[in-house]
């Protein structure tokens, strides 16, 4: 198993910009997360989802959007890229309550 | 609202001194405990969790955790670190019964002195 890819590992963009963050589990969970880790801010939660068709808000989720249409993808994205959303973002996938994470996707907006 | 609350951001040790790092939550009900690790250029693993039983969970490495509910306190230890251990650990709460939403702490940075 691959377990939770995410791509691209980098990205800068301009402000104003919009992309995807894409985020891939190979396990069958049912639960997908996606969250944005800043220094010293641990690790907030942007959407979650529950399975496919089904997602809601996290506790920062301004800014983002999210689709599940299959369990296995769960892309996150932003359409008015903005200076604050410069963090690393790392994607999770959990059956229960143990949670498996992705590489991080590392996103500079200038 | 639920919080984890880490009491160091940076903890700095030698080869073979202790280690305890602090978590402390609030929320009043029931909840299930987590500590997550993060090596350098690696993803986010699990390094141990507390359900029920045992207070005293014992996870991958030689790290082992404390579960105190009068304190609200899930404090992550390790008797002799190695230099390997220097990376970023999180402690993480979810409420039992709430669903998957997991609150996490602010991380601590451990750096190992070899």
């Amino acid at each position: 198993n691959a377990g939770v890819t995410q791509t691209p590992k980098f990205r800068i963009l301009k402000i104003g910009q919009s992309m995807t963050l894409q985020c891939t589990q190979d396990m069958n969970h049912n639960y997908m997360y996606w969250y944005r880790q800043d220094p010293g801010m641990g690790l907030k939660l942007i959407y979650y989802s529950v399975g496919a068709g089904i997602t809601d808000k996290g506790e920062v989720p301004n800014g983002y959007n999210v689709s599940r249409s299959t369990t296995e993808d769960f892309p996150l994205r932003l359409e008015l890229a903005a200076p604050s959303q410069t963090s690393v973002y790392f994607c999770a996938s959990s059956l229960s309550q143990e949670q498996y994470f992705g590489p991080g996707t590392r996103l500079t907006v200038t | 609202a639920q919080s984890v609350s880490q009491h160091n951001h940076h903890v700095i040790l030698s080869e073979a001194a202790s280690l305890e790092l602090g978590c402390n939550y609030s929320y009043g009900g029931t909840v299930n405990l987590f500590w997550y690790v993060q090596y350098p250029g690696q993803h986010l693993q699990l390094l141990l969790k507390y359900f029920s039983g045992d207070p005293l969970v014992k996870g991958i490495k030689g790290f082992e955790a404390e579960f105190i509910k009068s304190k609200f306190s899930f404090n992550l230890r390790k008797p002799s670190v190695q230099w390997s251990d220097t990376a970023e650990y999180f402690c993480a709460v979810n409420a039992q019964g709430g669903g998957f939403k997991t609150i996490f702490g602010a991380g601590t940075r451990l750096f190992v002195k070899a």
